[in-house]
């Protein structure tokens, strides 16, 4: 079956980075569109970025765009977020979703981040 | 951008009512209009797409409509099983953004 495991959160100090990893399994990651998405708890869904099957094409929010990188690697079907000078407002879980085109078939469980001092 | 907007923030029904959330999009946005239903403590699952395509599973007392800017998410007979928040998300073009949600509970 389908499944998505985040990994990569945690703690980290405003201004320090993160990588998130998603694993990808049970479905043809190559050609899937994946996003992040995240969610302050109790709060509202907040896409984030997403990247096509080939990479060519990536979009991000506003919020996060010059700060965070989605990258992926078919071979290895994962997904990556690598996220820069962080801030107290990007503490959320971030969930790994994607599907073959568009809208999100797949979730992950998510990963909790956390920016404090 | 695209702005999504949701009304109402929440609403409290009894078993049985017919429910109807509306998505509202800051500019037209065709059909490319998607509903995910999070239950409490549970990751987002998506239950429509194309404005009105069930996914497949999902009871048939949900139904979606709407195109343009417009959009309705429909609950025909309200069961226990359906208190979650629901969201709309617009995947037109540029950012894939999501409604602010609406709270579905048992009155």
């Amino acid at each position: 079956q389908v499944q998505l495991v985040e990994s990569g959160g945690g703690l980290v100090k405003p201004g320090g980075s993160l990588r998130l990893s998603c694993a990808a399994s049970g479905f043809t990651f190559t050609g899937s569109y994946m996003s992040w998405v995240r969610q302050v708890p109790g709060k509202g869904l907040e896409w984030i970025s997403y990247i096509t099957g080939s990479g060519r094409t990536i979009s991000y929010a506003d919020s996060v765009k010059g700060r965070f990188t989605i990258s992926r690697d078919n071979a290895k079907s994962s997904l990556y977020l690598q996220m820069n000078n962080l801030r107290a407002d990007d503490t959320a879980v971030y969930y790994c979703a994607g599907g073959l085109g568009w809208p999100l078939d797949y979730w992950g469980q998510g990963t909790l981040v956390t920016v404090s001092s | 951008d695209i702005q999504m907007t949701q009304s109402p923030s929440s609403l409290s029904a009894s078993v049985g009512d017919r429910v109807t959330i509306t998505c509202r999009a800051s500019q037209a946005i065709d059909n490319y209009l998607a509903w995910y239903q999070q239950k409490p403590g549970k990751v987002p699952k998506l239950l429509i797409y194309g404005a009105s395509t069930l996914q497949p599973r999902v009871p048939s007392r949900f139904s979606g409509s709407g195109s343009g800017t417009d959009f309705t998410l429909t609950i025909s007979i309200l069961q226990p099983d359906d208190v979650a928040t629901y969201f709309c998300q617009t995947y037109n073009s540029g950012p894939r953004t999501f409604g602010q949600g609406t709270k579905v509970e048992i009155k």
